[in-house]
C-alpha cells in the first residue's frame, strides 16, 4: 500500500526560477513530514521537515507547505540552482511508529 | 565526527543464498533503521533497532533479520535470497527511540544483486 505518493517522476526548471515538488498522502495519522534529497551513489540527506501542527516551515531557499485537509504537502525551492539537481523524496511518519513511509521520489533537474 | 558507513558497497548473490550487510552508525547515535529501495521506488522500512533491541518492523518476512551491537553498529541478514531482494539497502542512524522524531542520517547503501 502506497501511503505516500509523488506523482511526478521528474521536473525540469530553469536556474533562478521556482521549483515546486508535490507529495500526497493517504494516512490521516501521519503527523510528521520530511523531505530528503538524494544524489547518485549517496544516501538520502535530510532537507527540511514539518509537524502537523504547522502549515509552513521555511529554511533558507527551501519552504515546505502542508495542507492537512487535502493531505498534501509541497516543497518550494527559490531560487533554484543547478546544485539542487537531485532526486527528492517526501516521507511521512506517525508519532510512536518508527515506520517512516517514503514516496517514490521526483528527479529535479535545474538547467543553467 | 564520522558519518554512517555501510559495507560492502556492492554484492552479487544467487537465489537461495544468505547475505549479511553491515552498518556503522554515526558517532553518538543509538538507533539504526534499515530500508530497502527497489529500482524506481522510495526506501521501504524494514526494521529499526534501538539500544540493541528491535524497535519496530515493516512488512518484511522473517527471513529478513537484524542485530545491533553494543557499539550501536548493526547487521542486516537476509536468508533464502529471492530475485526480488535485488535492491539498494540503506541504513540510517539517529539519536533517540520510539515516540521521538529525530533526523535520520543515511549511509550510501549496499547494492545487492540476486541472480
Amino acid at each position: 500500500d502506497q501511503q505516500v505518493k509523488q506523482n511526478s517522476p521528474s521536473l525540469s526548471v530553469q536556474e533562478g526560477r521556482i521549483s515546486i515538488l508535490n507529495c500526497d498522502y493517504t494516512n490521516s495519522m501521519f503527523d510528521y513530514f520530511l523531505w530528503y534529497k538524494k544524489y547518485p551513489a549517496e544516501g538520502p540527506t535530510f532537507l527540511i521537515s514539518i509537524s502537523s501542527i504547522k502549515d509552513k516551515n521555511e529554511d533558507g531557499r527551501f519552504t515546505v507547505f502542508l495542507n492537512k485537509s487535502a493531505k498534501h504537502l509541497s516543497l518550494h525551492i527559490v531560487p533554484s540552482q543547478p546544485g539542487d539537481s537531485a532526486v527528492y523524496f517526501c516521507a511521512a511518519s506517525e508519532r510512536g511508529n518508527n515506520d517512516m513511509r517514503f514516496g517514490a521520489g521526483t528527479r529535479l533537474t535545474v538547467k543553467p | 565526527e564520522t558519518g554512517v558507513t555501510q559495507s560492502p558497497t556492492h554484492l552479487i548473490k544467487t537465489r537461495g543464498q544468505q547475505v549479511t550487510l553491515r552498518c556503522s552508525s554515526q558517532s553518538g547515535h543509538n538507533t539504526v533503521s534499515w530500508y530497502q529501495q527497489a529500482l524506481g521506488q522510495g526506501p521501504q522500512f524494514i526494521f529499526q533497532y534501538y539500544r540493541e533491541e528491535e524497535n519496530g518492523r515493516g512488512n518484511f518476512p522473517p527471513r529478513f533479520s537484524g542485530l545491533q551491537f553494543p557499539n550501536y553498529s548493526s547487521e542486516l541478514n537476509v536468508n533464502a535470497l529471492e530475485l526480488d531482494d535485488s535492491a539498494l539497502y540503506l541504513c540510517a542512524s539517529s539519536l533517540g527511540g520510539s515516540g521521538t522524531y529525530n533526523e535520520q542520517f543515511f549511509g550510501p547503501g549496499t547494492r545487492l544483486t540476486v541472480l
